[in-house]
């Protein structure tokens, strides 16, 4: 598609499960971000790639959350022993370049039990 | 370190009216872009609208257009002619680190009333 893929879009977990989110962004766009976005409220950043440079992982609120990106292209963001707090929407965006326009995601929502 | 602050949590608008939607920046970058996204009740964002810091024009898309006074560090939009579909949460966004993550305001709930 043309538009930037994130999968699955719902997600129910247990409590100190692992999730993985992915993330398929527009071919050819070199940045990829993730936020979380918990009910009612904005978006919280969690991480950008851009192109081969180090991600930028400054808004991981915890170890147990990480992610990659695989040839430049699809990105999975991992969550180890998911809390109950970890409940949110996770949007995923890519730019053509970084600091361009964002397109987003229609999201993840995360539900932990 | 940048930041964004948008006042108004709920707004009313009546349709066919128009609105402003109030946001405000620090920034101490000298080139920067400042961004506003739309996000309906089905939750994707959606791009509206970009203003460049140089850019001598104010910006405009269709029935968005910004009001933009670099010097107060202000970036409002304004939706003319408001329409039932119009009825979201809308956010305005900064760059940070050259665009290595972005800073997003708290958002402003607008309602357009038949």
């Amino acid at each position: 598609g043309a538009g930037v893929s994130q999968s699955p879009s719902n997600k129910v977990t247990e409590k100190g499960k692992d999730v993985e989110l992915r993330c398929d962004p527009i071919s050819g766009h070199t940045a990829l971000y993730w936020y979380r976005q918990s009910l009612g409220q904005g978006l919280e950043f969690l991480i950008y790639f851009q192109g081969n440079s180090a991600p930028d992982k400054s808004g991981l609120p915890s170890d147990r959350f990480s992610a990659e990106r695989t040839g430049g292209s699809v990105s999975t963001l991992t969550i180890q022993r998911t809390q109950q707090e970890d409940s949110a929407v996770y949007l995923c965006a890519s730019s053509l370049v970084g600091a361009g326009i964002q397109y987003f995601g229609a999201g993840t929502r995360l539900s932990v039990l | 370190a940048q930041k964004i602050t948008q006042t108004q949590p709920g707004m009313f608008v009546q349709e066919k009216e128009a609105v402003t939607l109030d946001c405000t920046y620090d920034t101490s970058d000298q080139s920067y872009g400042l961004f506003w996204y739309k996000q309906p009740s089905s939750g994707e964002m959606i791009f509206l609208i970009y203003q460049g810091s140089y850019d001598e024009q104010n910006a405009t898309e269709g029935r968005y257009s910004l009001n933009f006074q670099k010097a107060r560090k202000s970036a409002n939009l304004v939706i003319s002619a408001s329409q039932l579909g119009d009825s979201a949460m809308y956010f305005c966004a900064i760059p940070r680190n050259y665009g290595q993550n972005f800073v997003f305001g708290p958002g402003t709930r607008l309602s357009v009333l038949p």
